[in-house]
């Protein structure tokens, strides 16, 4: 499995677009990008999942160049309530098993 | 609310003794998953079912940890002579394979357990 790198934590003002970059050196062909984000004492919940180039939804966009190394969640015009832990996993194929790493926790400040 | 139920919400149990959780999955979901989650780490995977079969267990998954998903439906977990380091958030998922993100799991809110 590819091996994520995320920062371990972000502070962002409400109102600010924040864009959260995970690092995937090693990613397979047949890997997918995959984003949960998770609220305190709550299960992680689905974002976003991509293979290439960009993909858009009504919660987030990620980018994803060319050679798939890196992968780059982006949240519009973030509050309060986005405050939460991101994560990035890479290597998602038919319907199995996840597998996360420590992700990313945001904090947005009023 | 994702539509996973997890029961209880909430156990404190003494190191010794046996306990039980339950998963009821949204219905037509024929993919159950276990995770364990301790403060500050991400889930890690503990075993998963397509439909009352368990195909695949983590090696974090002792002897003392058994699961079960009879009739393809609700799913337990047992943990027996549970230990301290036991102590987590126990999350459930499902998932219906073959439809939507090969990546995406609907995730129940969890059993926290803590043994004392």
């Amino acid at each position: 499995l590819a091996k994520t790198t995320q920062p371990i934590s972000m502070d962002s003002y409400e109102g600010q677009e924040v864009n959260i970059t995970c690092s995937h050196n090693n990613i397979a062909t047949n890997d997918y990008i995959t984003w949960y984000q998770q609220f305190p004492s709550q299960g992680p919940r689905f974002i976003i999942q991509g293979y290439k180039t960009k993909v858009t939804n009504e919660v987030a966009s990620l980018f994803i160049p060319a050679d798939r190394k890196s992968s780059t969640l982006s949240l519009p015009r973030v509050s309060l309530s986005d405050t939460a832990v991101y994560y990035c996993l890479v290597g998602v194929l038919f319907y199995e098993k996840l597998t996360f790493g420590t992700g990313t926790r945001l904090t947005i400040i009023p | 609310d994702t539509g996973v139920s997890q029961d209880p919400r909430h156990k404190i149990t003494k190191r010794g003794q046996n306990v039980t959780f339950r998963c009821d999955p949204i219905s037509e979901h024929n993919r159950l998953y276990w995770y364990r989650q301790t403060l500050g780490q991400g889930p890690e995977f503990l075993t998963y079912f397509q439909n009352e079969a368990q195909l695949e267990k983590s090696r974090l998954l002792s002897d003392r940890f058994s699961a079960e998903r009879p009739k393809g439906s609700f799913s337990t977990l047992e943990i027996q002579r549970t230990e301290q380091g036991d102590s987590a958030m126990y999350l459930c998922a499902s998932s219906l394979s073959g439809t939507g993100y090969a990546g995406e799991q609907y995730f129940g809110p969890g059993t926290r357990l803590t043994v004392t």
